[in-house]
């Protein structure tokens, strides 16, 4: 299975954007790039996913780069409700890793 | 907005004993899927299950482990004998297709506590 690298905690303050970074250099051509995050006490929520191309939708942007290897979740304006951690994923078994508890200070 | 509803939220048991643990996956979806997350640790697939077989399992899912589809909108998870390992929460999920395309719709989860 393609694994990933995510950094295990950032911070960020209210209302700036946060770039999460995620690298998976051994990923496939036919690998999608699935971000997910998990709030505490609740279950995963999708957030976000693509293949080449960069991606937004109302949650938040994934900027993929040109070589596969690495993508960045952004948050343009984090809240404290974006406070949970993120999870980047490449197989539709969904491994999920350790992924990058993100802290939202007020 | 649709969602994945699981049901009961907590469910406390005594080893040994069974468990069915019960989910309603979005009423479009084909693909229905059981993980878990023992408390601290990662979330782990169990089972994907579509057209009423299993496709595909996780060296967790053992015999101890069944699923079924019982009729139109539920999905479910039985644990035969459970033991103070199954402790955990246990999430089912769906989505409309299976494979990386499409992403899966996660419930709120049934904390499963064996004593």
């Amino acid at each position: 299975d393609a694994k990933t690298t995510q950094p295990n905690s950032m911070e960020s303050n209210e209302e700036e954007p946060v770039h999460l970074p995620c690298n998976h250099s051994t990923i496939s051509g036919t690998d999608y790039i699935h971000w997910y995050r998990q709030l505490p006490s609740q279950g995963p929520e999708y957030v976000i996913h693509g293949l080449t191309s960069n991606v937004n939708n109302r949650m938040a942007s994934l900027a993929i780069a040109e070589d596969r290897k690495s993508s960045t979740l952004i948050l343009h304006r984090a809240t404290l409700r974006d406070a949970a951690v993120y999870y980047c994923i490449l197989h539709y078994k969904f491994y999920f890793g350790s992924g990058t508890k993100l802290n939202v200070k007020p | 907005e649709p969602e994945v509803t699981q049901t009961p939220s907590h469910q406390v048991t005594q080893m040994g004993q069974e468990v069915i643990l019960r989910c309603v996956p979005i009423s479009n979806h084909l693909y229905f899927y059981w993980y878990r997350q023992i408390l601290g640790q990662k979330v782990e697939f169990l089972v994907s299950f579509y057209n009423n077989e299993i496709s595909e399992k996780s060296e967790i899912f053992d015999d101890q482990f069944s699923v079924e589809r019982p009729d139109g909108s539920n999905f479910t998870l039985k644990i035969r004998s459970t033991k103070l390992e199954d402790s955990a929460m246990y999430f089912c999920a769906s989505s409309t297709e299976r494979g990386p395309v499409y992403g899966q719709f996660f419930g709120p989860g049934t904390r499963l506590t064996v004593l």
